[in-house]
């Protein structure tokens, strides 16, 4: 997976705690997003950036924020964690928004809310 | 998003081809087949993409029929490391579709010794 980094790889928080994902990307892509995935199930949208400035909302945003201040940083903030946003975290970047441009992944970040 | 059909479960034996199915019949005519693969709960893994012609790069070819409606992912000398799920999807062209992977339930492929 080419140059997206996710850091805490695993993280357990209580219900209502709040923390940040953080996703970061050294090969100048426009293109940020981030994924949940759930257990046996695909991955799906959660938040998506095409340059820094510029967010928006993918197909699962609620309990989910997301700023792009940098090229290279996209992070995902719970404000108050719970139980349901248990879930592999991945974040993923490409060189620009469209369709011909390749989406690479990070490794994921394994978060449990208890 | 133009929806996907893949058969759930494939077996394949070490050193032979490996070829995944998927149908897209509705897919439009500026979007992209997408081929993924994840081990376990790693990331997705990119393999390989086409819009009409067909692809080859080191991992796999893409065939991709003259309709557009269904294509097929070929991994020439499936290896054991090669045991995944494979997700073929296709990618939005325009609006806010462009930069959005639909993932399916996709195919476990397991290859066998």
């Amino acid at each position: 997976n080419a140059g997206v980094t996710q850091t805490p790889k695993f993280q357990v928080l209580k219900t209502g705690q709040s923390m940040t994902l953080q996703c970061a990307q050294d090969m100048n892509h426009e293109y940020m997003s981030w994924y949940r995935q759930d257990p046996g199930m695909g991955l799906r949208l959660i938040h998506y950036s095409v340059g820094a400035g510029i967010t928006d909302q993918g197909e699962v945003p609620n309990g989910y924020n997301v700023s792009r201040s940098t090229t290279e940083d996209f992070p995902l903030r719970l404000l108050s964690a719970a139980p349901s946003q248990t879930s592999v975290y991945f974040c993923a970047s490409s060189p620009r928004a469209s369709s011909g441009n390749t989406i690479y992944f990070g490794e994921g970040s394994w978060l449990t809310v208890v | 998003d133009a929806k996907t059909t893949q058969p759930p479960s494939m077996d394949c034996a070490e050193g032979r081809a490996a070829n995944l199915p998927c149908n897209h019949s509705t897919i439009s005519g500026n979007e992209y087949v997408y081929w993924y693969r994840q081990i376990h709960s790693q990331g997705p893994q990119y393999i390989i993409h086409g819009l009409k012609n067909n692809e080859t790069n080191e991992m796999a070819s893409l065939i991709i029929t003259e309709d557009r409606k269904s294509s097929t992912l070929i991994l020439p000398h499936a290896t054991l490391r090669d045991t995944a799920v494979y997700y073929c999807i296709v990618r939005g062209a325009g609006g806010t579709s462009y930069g959005k992977l639909t993932f399916g339930q996709g195919t476990i492929l397991t290859v066998h010794p």
